[in-house]
């Protein structure tokens, strides 16, 4: 069976910093993979999405950045924090675009 | 903007109780899913319903869908204390990459 792992569960950074979020998935190959950024009480917003290796779709300009360096790794990336990047960030993954997307368990950035 | 706008915000009844909630959208669609999010956790996949279907059942979960209204209703029948979460209705475009463009949900407590 597949699943989606992402790590860290929860980040504390003081503004300036960098951040590198990491998602994996097993059990399938060549998925399509998605960043999402929720902020409290809202609705995901989708950030980057990746249909292959080294392919990254950005969605929304912003501070942020990503990267696909093998095929179920999805990395979400920033050189400088923002105040603004704080969040509950989500991965997720699918096989066919149109269909049913599957959720990692999402970090919490705090950005101080 | 194809993104689903969900109906009511919040939703508050007893245990017991039905739970309907809809979402209208602008575009046409592939397909409508819906997902439920537990406070603080990944988003979890309930229904999908195609463009071409008008109603679909799982459980205690009934989703109907009116492509000439452009709008979609799910029901939890019965509802249960654990059923509190959010609800996210999301659309997969007709004509676009098909990427999903998720609402803003809709807050459900049952209280017990």
């Amino acid at each position: 069976s597949q699943t989606i792992h992402q790590w860290p569960a929860t980040l504390v950074q003081p503004v300036g910093s960098p951040l590198s979020l990491e998602c994996t998935v097993e059990g399938t190959s060549n998925p399509n993979l998605y960043w999402y950024r929720q902020a409290a009480g809202r609705g995901l917003q989708l950030l980057f999405y990746s249909v292959g290796i080294g392919q990254i779709s950005s969605e929304v300009p912003q501070n942020l950045s990503a990267s696909r360096p093998q095929d179920r790794q999805f990395i979400l990336s920033s050189k400088k924090l923002l105040l603004s990047d704080s969040g509950f960030y989500l991965c997720a993954w699918n096989r066919d675009s149109k269909e049913t997307q599957y959720f990692g368990p999402g970090t919490r950035l705090l950005v101080l | 903007s194809q993104q689903g706008e969900e109906d009511p915000q919040a939703l508050s009844i007893q245990e017991g109780e039905n739970a309907t909630m809809n979402c209208s959208y602008k575009t046409s669609i592939n397909n409508l899913q819906w997902y439920r999010q537990n406070s603080g956790r990944g988003l979890v996949h309930l229904i999908l319903i195609r463009s071409n279907e008008r109603e679909k059942h799982s459980g205690r979960l009934r989703v109907t869908l009116d492509t000439s209204k452009k709008s979609s209703s799910l029901l939890i029948t019965a509802s249960r204390a654990a059923d509190t979460a959010s609800y996210f209705c999301a659309i997969a475009g007709g004509t676009s990459y098909g990427k999903l463009t998720f609402g803003q949900g809709t807050i459900l407590t049952v209280h017990p």
